[in-house]
């Protein structure tokens, strides 16, 4: 069965900082992989998502992701936090086949200090 | 807009009593799911359906049921809620192989 691991249940960076948010998930082969972001009493954004092609992942507010697939990973980053990017994000995958079952990380809580 | 809708947005009630949250999208989505979210434990899927009349459990469907007799709404059904029910609950739209839309979220209380 497929798990997605998030290392760190809470992240502390000052503004301005480098964001890094780790994602790692176990499937034998290749799933789709997404990021979705959660701010506070509202649903889940997406933020950005691999399927195939570029392994690295542009999304919205200035994140980007890189699928390594020998490393089974799809670490979130931002050179540069700001205040507004304070949130919790999720990490899921799906298999190819079917998209609609995400399965999700535990989720990250960004802190962004002043 | 494209969007998904969940109603009520908040809900407090007792053990045992009925109650049904609605979920409704406007895109014309095949697939439709419901979810719950519970601190340290990410988001669960409870039920999914591929399309009218064809749904399936998700990961912890026990106390849970739904329908699916229109393509545009996917209700949750809890005919005898529980307090371990009590939790945040998402449902989720999308086409085969795309992203997943997700509603704004119904907060339920069980005591």
């Amino acid at each position: 069965a497929q798990s997605v691991t998030q290392l760190g249940s809470h992240v502390s960076v000052s503004e301005g900082a480098l964001v890094l948010l780790r994602c790692n998930y176990s499937s034998s082969v290749p799933p789709y992989l997404f990021w979705y972001v959660q701010y506070p009493n509202q649903g889940l954004q997406l933020l950005l998502k691999y399927t195939t092609g570029a392994t690295l992942v542009k999304g919205i507010n200035g994140f980007e992701a890189e699928f390594k697939k020998s490393e089974t990973s799809f670490h979130l980053t931002k050179p540069s936090a700001h205040m507004s990017d304070a949130a919790e994000y999720f990490c899921a995958v799906s298999e190819r086949d079917s998209s609609y079952k995400l399965i999700f990380g535990s989720g990250t809580r960004l802190l962004v200090r002043p | 807009e494209a969007q998904v809708t969940q109603n009520p947005r908040y809900l407090i009630t007792v053990t045992g009593k009925k109650l049904t949250v609605t979920c409704s999208q406007n895109m014309n989505h095949e697939y439709m799911s419901w979810y719950r979210q519970d601190p340290g434990l990410g988001l669960r899927q409870i039920y999914y359906s591929m399309n009218v009349e064809v749904t399936d459990k998700g990961d912890v469907p026990e106390g849970y049921k739904v329908s699916r007799k229109e393509k545009r709404n996917f209700p949750l059904i809890l005919e005898s809620p529980s307090p371990n029910q009590t939790s945040l609950y998402f449902c989720a739209s999308s086409r085969s192989g795309e992203r997943s839309y997700f509603g704004p979220g119904t907060r339920l209380t069980v005591t």
